[in-house]
């Protein structure tokens, strides 16, 4: 079945960049999400990602996607104390419709001085 | 600006016990759906809701669990018998639209310890 891996934990300095990685096994996949979770809230959605696009700049957020690999990325510039936080990767199921969204764990970034 | 919210934030049970999960999904959305995510572990999809009635379901959405819209507001998620394995964060969400492009609004999640 389909399946989204992303490493866990991911710690940077302020002002540097981030860059969370994930990969998915379905090539189906159409639309690729990046999703937030602040402590305490439900998950966000920061931005998504069409498959016959290999990459998608929005302000500090760029999204990478190497579709051969069934790699996603999504690099955070200047990384702020306000961007820690868990970002989920996901990809929509295959030609499903309803938002069935495959998940990975979240990698939890965390940002010190 | 408008939110999902759930109820209760946190419930402990016992193991056996019926549990109602509520939301209120945000009002001019039309499609309704729970996740979980058991600790350290994926967030997995159990339903999807339009219309009234189920669109989708995943395995683990058994005949333990069910979902209703009762009152037109509230979107409810009920596990009959409570397991340990049941044991999660559980979010709700609803979209307005089922594109692909339409954004999924995710609730705060409930939390359930099962014991």
């Amino acid at each position: 079945g389909e399946d989204v891996e992303q490493s866990l934990f991911l710690s940077v300095r302020e002002g540097d960049s981030s860059v969370i990685n994930c990969t998915y096994t379905d090539s189906s996949s159409t639309y690729l999400y990046w999703y937030k979770q602040e402590p305490g809230a439900g998950l966000q959605l920061l931005t998504y990602i069409f498959s016959n696009m290999d990459m998608k700049q929005d302000q500090r957020l760029t999204v990478l996607l190497n579709k051969k690999d069934k790699h996603l990325s999504l690099r955070i510039a200047d990384t702020q104390t306000g961007d820690s936080a868990i970002y989920f990767c996901a990809e929509r199921e295959g030609s499903g419709g309803y938002n069935k969204l495959i998940f990975g764990a979240g990698t939890r970034l965390a940002v010190h001085p | 600006e408008p939110e999902v919210t759930q109820t209760p934030s946190h419930q402990v049970t016992q193991m056996g016990q019926e549990v109602i999960l509520r939301c209120v999904p945000i009002s001019n959305h039309l499609y309704f759906y729970w996740y979980r995510q058991i600790l350290g572990q994926k967030v997995e999809f159990l339903v999807s809701f339009y219309n009234n009635e189920i669109s989708e379901k995943s395995e683990i959405f058994d005949d333990q669990f069910s979902v209703e819209r009762p009152d037109g507001s509230n979107f409810t998620l009920k596990i009959r018998s409570t397991k340990l394995e049941d044991s999660a964060m559980y979010f709700c969400a609803s979209s307005e639209t089922d594109k692909p492009t339409g954004e999924l609004f995710f609730g705060e999640g409930s939390r359930l310890t099962v014991l």
